[in-house]
């Protein structure tokens, strides 16, 4: 099954199961994004990139979807793993900064 | 794998004192990065530095912060008279690239608490 958090803060999913985390972009002149993993007292860690010229970018069970006509990102982490339980954020290229979203809360049951 | 590294991971301080955060970037990185997180916000960005000099910063980074490249491996993050609302986690990062074109790595953080 799958799990799909739609802007929302938090994000339960149970074990196994794929999850989908989304974001909305404001900056239509965007033209990088990356997608970083935050652990409990640590530095957010980089997972996955993807360029304005692609639509779809797939890695080690993640992939990263970019719809630039409604300026909306999603990951989508297959088969999730308690190790995956983390706030995930997306972060947009913006005038040669990167802009950081509130982030989702994502916990996994056992 | 090569990692960002920050000292101390926690730093307490009195209002008014002056503060040095200190980071070793990936060394192949050429451009640097400070970012700030206050407790529950969002990531927020500070600085940038490629080439020995500032090439961004927010407005957040006003004249009471500094950077500096002292060697060829730290980065450090100076802040000259601390205020309560300085409190908050700073993570350093490095990049291959700019910002627009490879991710940046960041260190597990530094929290400054100011009392």
């Amino acid at each position: 099954g799958e799990s799909v958090g739609l802007h929302l803060p938090t994000l339960s999913v149970q074990e196994g199961d794929n999850s989908i985390i989304n974001c909305a972009y404001s900056n239509s002149a965007s033209d990088y994004f990356i997608w970083y993993k935050q652990e409990s007292g640590k530095g957010p860690q980089f997972i996955i990139d993807i360029r304005s010229n692609m639509d779809k970018r797939q890695g080690q069970r993640v992939t990263v979807l970019l719809n630039k006509t409604v300026k909306h990102l999603s990951l989508q982490i297959a088969a999730t793993q308690p190790g995956d339980s983390a706030v995930y954020f997306c972060a947009e290229n913006r005038s040669h900064k990167l802009s950081f979203g509130a982030g989702t809360t994502v916990t996994v049951r056992a | 794998e090569p990692e960002v590294t920050q000292t101390p991971s926690h730093q307490v301080t009195q209002m008014g004192q002056e503060v040095i955060l200190r980071c070793v970037p990936i060394s192949n990185h050429l451009y640097f990065y400070w970012y700030r997180q206050i407790l529950g916000q969002k990531v927020e960005f500070l600085v940038s530095f490629y080439n020995n000099e500032i090439s961004e910063k927010s407005e957040i980074f006003d004249d009471q912060f500094s950077v500096e490249r002292p060697d060829g491996s730290n980065f450090t993050l100076k802040i000259r008279s601390t205020k309560l609302e300085d409190s908050a986690m700073y993570f350093c990062a490095s990049s291959e690239g700019s910002q627009g074109h490879s991710p940046l790595h960041f260190g597990n953080g530094t929290r400054l608490t100011v009392t």
